[in-house]
């Protein structure tokens, strides 16, 4: 059974900081690795779609990389604002058409 | 395109009762899933439909069911309801066939059982 774990599940930055929020899954057969975020009361967007043959995907500020040997994926964004203020999730992607989620990072930047 | 919608925003019940919740995928979207959040469990899969067939169920008890229809919406039924199902229950829709293209998620209905 597929798990998925993001820590911190809570980080405070300084606007301008460059920051990386982490996952990990402990079953390597996936398809893919999906980064999510979520504003209070609100649904998920999603930001990032990195598939079980690509490493990295890239948009604008942020960069989602994946290691499936590891069973690692990171979400980097660059020069943090307000606005990044959310709840972010990762979920793994496998055969069975759904998605396994972390609990989330809540990540807060400060002005 | 319209994003995925979801009807209503927000339910309130009591215990017993039964709710029915809508959603309305991504125009051109054939897949439908649907996942409750909660606070301590955070987001877990319910079922997900593919051209009107249920292709996969997540480990919920039986009083949780759903469909789709021909047009792809879907709804999902809670029966006898309990204060354990008071959750955010979000349905989320994707372009292909396969689980190799990003999900779509609507803003969610917010069912509060007392």
């Amino acid at each position: 059974k597929q798990e998925v774990t993001q820590i911190p599940a809570a980080l405070s930055v300084p606007e301008g900081e460059n920051l990386v929020l982490n996952c990990s899954f402990t079953d390597s057969a996936i398809y893919n690795l999906q980064w999510f975020r979520q504003d209070p009361g609100k649904g998920l967007t999603s930001l990032l779609l990195i598939q079980s043959s690509q490493r990295e995907q890239t948009s604008g500020r942020l960069n989602a990389s994946l290691d499936k040997s590891s069973g690692r994926s990171t979400l980097y964004i660059a020069a943090s604002q307000p606005g990044d203020s959310a709840t972010y999730l990762c979920a793994a992607g496998a055969g069975s058409y759904q998605l396994t989620f972390g609990k989330g990072t809540k990540l807060s930047v400060i002005p | 395109k319209a994003g995925v919608t979801q009807t209503p925003r927000y339910l309130i019940k009591t215990r017993g009762q039964q709710v029915t919740l809508s959603c309305s995928p991504i125009s051109g979207h054939r897949s439908v899933s649907w996942y409750q959040q909660t606070p301590g469990q955070g987001l877990q899969f319910l079922f997900e439909y593919f051209s009107e067939t249920q292709r996969n169920k997540g480990n919920f008890p039986g009083r949780f069911s759903g469909r789709q229809f021909s047009n792809s919406r879907s709804e999902m039924n809670v029966s006898t309801l309990e204060l354990g199902d008071s959750a955010l229950y979000l349905c989320a829709s994707r372009e292909g066939d396969r689980n190799n293209s990003p999900l779509h998620f609507g803003n969610g209905t917010r069912l509060t059982v007392t």
